[in-house]
Formats: C-alpha cells, structure tokens, sequence
C-alpha cells in the first residue's frame, strides 16, 4: 500500500535555529498538508497546499513558518527560527483529492522536533 | 465549520464491540463524516467514511441516521490492539472545499484483557 514518508523520524535543533522537516507524498495525490501535535494534545491543522501555493492556513502557520515543494516529489515544512513551544510531532499527510468533502487523507508517521 | 462532540474515553473489553457516538448538529448539505483512528506516536489512520444510512469496511461500520446529527462508528468484536483515539471529522471545511480537516479531542479507547 501506497504510504507518505516523512524524514527524519527525530530532530533535536538548539532554540534560535532553522529547521526542515521532509515529507514524500503518496505519488498521485495533489493535495498536501501539514499537522503538528504536542505531546498529549490534538492533532493540529498547520497549512495545506494545493497547486503549488497555500490553500489554508491556520493561525500558528505564522511568517517562522514556510512550505514548499521543491520538486516533483518532496513537500517541505521549514520553521526559520525554532522556539521552544515549537517541540511537538509534525505530520505530513497528504489526499487525492479536496474539494468535495469526502477526501481521506493519509498520514505519515511523523517527525519529532525537539527545541533545546 | 460542522462542531462535533464525542465523549473523552470509553473503555472496553477484549471481543465486545464498541460503539462511539459523535454529534454533529449544524452539519451542513455537503458536509462528509470521516473517522480517524490514532495509535501514540503514529499519524492518524482513515477509518470509514460515510454521508447517510450505513457503512461498512472490513474494519468497522458506521451508523447515519436520517437527520445525519449524530453519527456511531461501531468496532465489532474489539482486541487489545485497537486501544487508540478514534476522531470524528465533518467536513468539508475551509474556503473552498476539503483543505482544512481540523480534528478535535477525540475519544481514547482502552481496551482491556
């Protein structure tokens, strides 16, 4: 079966530094996304990506953060200057389609940023 | 943007099946019921996904009823391995259309021996 891939699995960055985290989406899907989750909490939405733009975004997606695909296979989540608040588990998911509601996505199985 | 609300826990025994409800009362016309199943330190897992009536996948089955306020996500014959959090998700959401799947709390199961 067909799965996203994310690298690396772990990421320990000093505060201040910048950091990308790596993501290969299933490769018919055009829909791309990126979650965050803080040990113990939600899933949260960060940013999807459509066209080679941002669709959505949510409030913590702020201007430390950045996405882009730099090629044909591989979807980036760079945060510029890392805080502490930053450490949590981010997911890459992507979906093959995402307009009309009924879109399944598929997640990776994340990376864990750890912000000293 | 659909709320929904599903109790925080349930707990359960190995072989019963399990039923979660999730409401979901301002669900609007073209909005879909997705369910995700998350294991710790995993990306949630789709589950099942419907718009009315019944759905059934060799993992579980999920109950719509008329009104589509409420939906159950039924796990037949449960073991020890399906201890997870299970998330209801309505949609779509966002400007335009199914980029923005935002989970809420969801329900931790626990299942035990």
């Amino acid at each position: 079966e067909p799965e996203v891939t994310q690298t690396p699995s772990h990421q320990v960055t000093q505060m201040g530094q910048e950091v990308i985290l790596r993501c290969v989406p299933i490769s018919n899907h055009l829909y791309f996304y990126w979650y965050r989750q803080i040990l113990g909490q939600k899933v949260e939405f960060l940013v999807s990506f459509y066209n080679n733009e941002i669709s959505e975004k949510s409030e913590i997606f702020d201007d430390q953060f950045s996405v882009e695909r730099p090629d044909g296979s591989n979807f980036t989540l760079k945060i510029r200057s890392t805080k502490l608040e930053d450490s949590a588990m981010y997911f890459c998911a992507s979906s093959e389609g995402g307009t009309g509601g009924d879109e399944k996505l598929f997640f990776g199985s994340g990376t864990q940023l750890s912000v000293l | 943007l659909a709320k929904t609300t599903q109790p925080i826990s349930m707990d359960s025994y190995e072989g019963q099946e399990v039923n979660i409800t999730c409401s979901h009362n301002n669900i609007a016309t073209n909005d879909y019921i997705t369910w995700y199943q998350q294991f710790p330190s995993q990306g949630p897992r789709f589950i099942i996904q419907g718009y009315k009536t019944k759905v059934t996948n060799e993992v579980a089955s999920l109950f719509i009823p008329a009104d589509r306020k409420s939906s159950t996500l039924s796990l037949p014959r449960v073991s020890l391995s399906d201890t997870a959090v299970y998330y209801c998700l309505v949609g779509p959401t966002g400007n335009t259309g199914g980029f923005k799947t935002i989970f809420g709390a969801g329900t931790r199961l626990f299942v035990k021996a």
